[in-house]
């Protein structure tokens, strides 16, 4: 069974910290690593498509970097505002195929 | 920007019924996934289709089939429907060949409610 795992499973901090959370998948035929930010009662909305280690991506004052050896990817959030308050879901593509197994998320809240 | 559409948005049925739930793909992409999400529970897989034809399948019951229409547009048919079902059914669609690769875009989600 593959597993994708992400911690901290919620996380409450103040608005203008920094914070990061981590996402660990299976190391192996890994393909690609997505990340997702989903609002309550919206659609989970994308945010990044990782596929090289070492790689690392930023929109905004939202980063990510990718370690396919050791099998985890980090999002960073730098600054956090009450609007990034989300769950932060990752997902994991495994060899060239079209599944994505998901993990169960961070759930965010920032505190004005 | 369009945006995946889903329809309906809420869906009440009883056991033993069937329901549809239908996904309209942004214009131009020809790949559609279903995901399944109950409560409290991470997104999971179910199906996806590129060009119409079946290109993956995840832990659909054999109660439920899907198809890809001319237009792009899918369907999750599912019958004999159990409690278990009530669930938060997403559906997201990519453009393009390259599967996993491919950002996925999700619509609002059905919200199924067996009764």
């Amino acid at each position: 069974i593959l597993n994708v795992e992400q911690s901290p499973q919620s996380l409450h901090v103040q608005e203008g910290d920094s914070t990061n959370f981590t996402c660990s998948f299976p190391s192996s035929n890994f393909y690609a690593l997505h990340w997702y930010r989903w609002e309550t009662a919206k659609s989970p909305e994308a945010l990044f498509v990782m596929t090289l280690n070492g790689d690392e991506k930023k929109k905004g004052r939202i980063s990510a970097t990718l370690n396919t050896k050791e099998g985890y990817s980090y999002l960073y959030i730098k600054g956090s505002q009450p609007e990034d308050s989300a769950t932060y879901l990752c997902a994991f593509g495994m060899d060239s195929s079209y599944k994505l197994i998901f993990g169960s998320g961070t759930r965010l809240l920032v505190r004005p | 920007a369009a945006g995946v559409i889903q329809s309906p948005r809420h869906l009440i049925k009883e056991k033993r019924e069937t329901a549809t739930l239908k996904c309209y793909p942004i214009p131009r992409h020809d790949t559609v996934y279903w995901y399944q999400q109950g409560p409290g529970q991470d997104p999971q897989f179910l199906i996806s289709f590129y060009e119409k034809m079946q290109s993956d399948k995840g832990s659909i019951p054999d109660r439920f089939s899907a198809q890809q229409f001319s237009d792009y547009h899918s369907e999750l048919n599912m019958s004999s429907l159990e409690l278990g079902d009530s669930a938060l059914y997403f559906c997201a669609s990519s453009p393009g060949q390259g599967p996993i690769t491919d950002t996925q875009y999700f619509g609002p989600g059905t919200r199924l409610t067996v009764l």
